[in-house]
């Protein structure tokens, strides 16, 4: 398996704009977390996903961000319309479940001007 | 308001000395795992441990889980080079499979 996929690794946009990033879990993978990450406040946990179900999402910032999970092996994360204080790095992970290891994407830089 | 809180928040330190990082919560937690994150990459995982008073080892590294499960503690003996990364430890609430991630220790060891 190639591991967690996201897409794109880099995303510049403006102010006002809509992003939409991009995962793919590894297969067999029934949990799914996506994080946003900064020096000011760490690895937040934005929202998680149990078999394509959303669990929790009191992580997600502000009405602005939404998480969808179509089916087992594609999830978007997006930002309408984006601003500057979300510039930030955004991983996705999957596992198969409680207590088990979570596999990280490489993440998306996002910056928005 | 942060779960996990790590200390210290940066460490750094010369090549072969000991060093161990804290991870505190008021929370109880069904499991604790540490990962680390190098510049440009995701968290890996180093190790979970779920008893309270576990103690693991690996290599130079040993976790231990708190008794009551509230708390853990990295220990590096004689530290390399390549151990310099951000530590963070992480951990499910309320037995839930969410996973929430401690504010980290950035570590760097000086050849």
């Amino acid at each position: 398996d190639a591991g967690v996929i996201q897409s794109p690794r880099h995303e510049v946009t403006e102010m006002g704009q809509e992003v939409t990033l991009r995962c793919k879990p590894i297969s067999g993978h029934n949990s799914l977390f996506w994080y946003r990450q900064t020096m000011m406040r760490g690895l937040e946990l934005l929202i998680y996903f149990n078999n394509n179900v959303p669990i929790d999402d009191s992580g997600m910032p502000e009405d602005r961000f939404s998480a969808k999970m179509p089916n087992a092996s594609f999830s978007t994360l997006k930002i309408q319309p984006s601003e500057p204080r979300d510039s930030a790095v955004y991983f996705c992970a999957s596992r198969t479940g409680l207590n088990t290891e979570a596999f990280f994407g490489q993440g998306t830089r996002l910056t928005v001007v | 308001t942060q779960l996990l809180e790590q200390s210290p928040q940066f460490l750094s330190i010369q090549e072969g000395e000991n060093l161990t990082v804290y991870c505190n919560s008021s929370s109880v937690f069904s499991s604790l795992q540490w990962y680390r994150q190098e510049p440009g990459e995701g968290p890996v995982l180093l190790v979970t441990v779920v008893t309270g008073g576990e103690v693991k080892k690996l290599k130079r590294l040993t976790f231990q889980f708190g008794d009551a499960r509230k708390d853990s503690s990295l220990h590096i003996t004689a530290a390399q080079p390549g151990d310099t990364g951000l530590y963070l430890c992480a951990g499910g609430k309320d037995g839930a499979n969410n996973l929430f991630f401690g504010t980290g220790t950035r570590l760097t060891v000086i050849p």
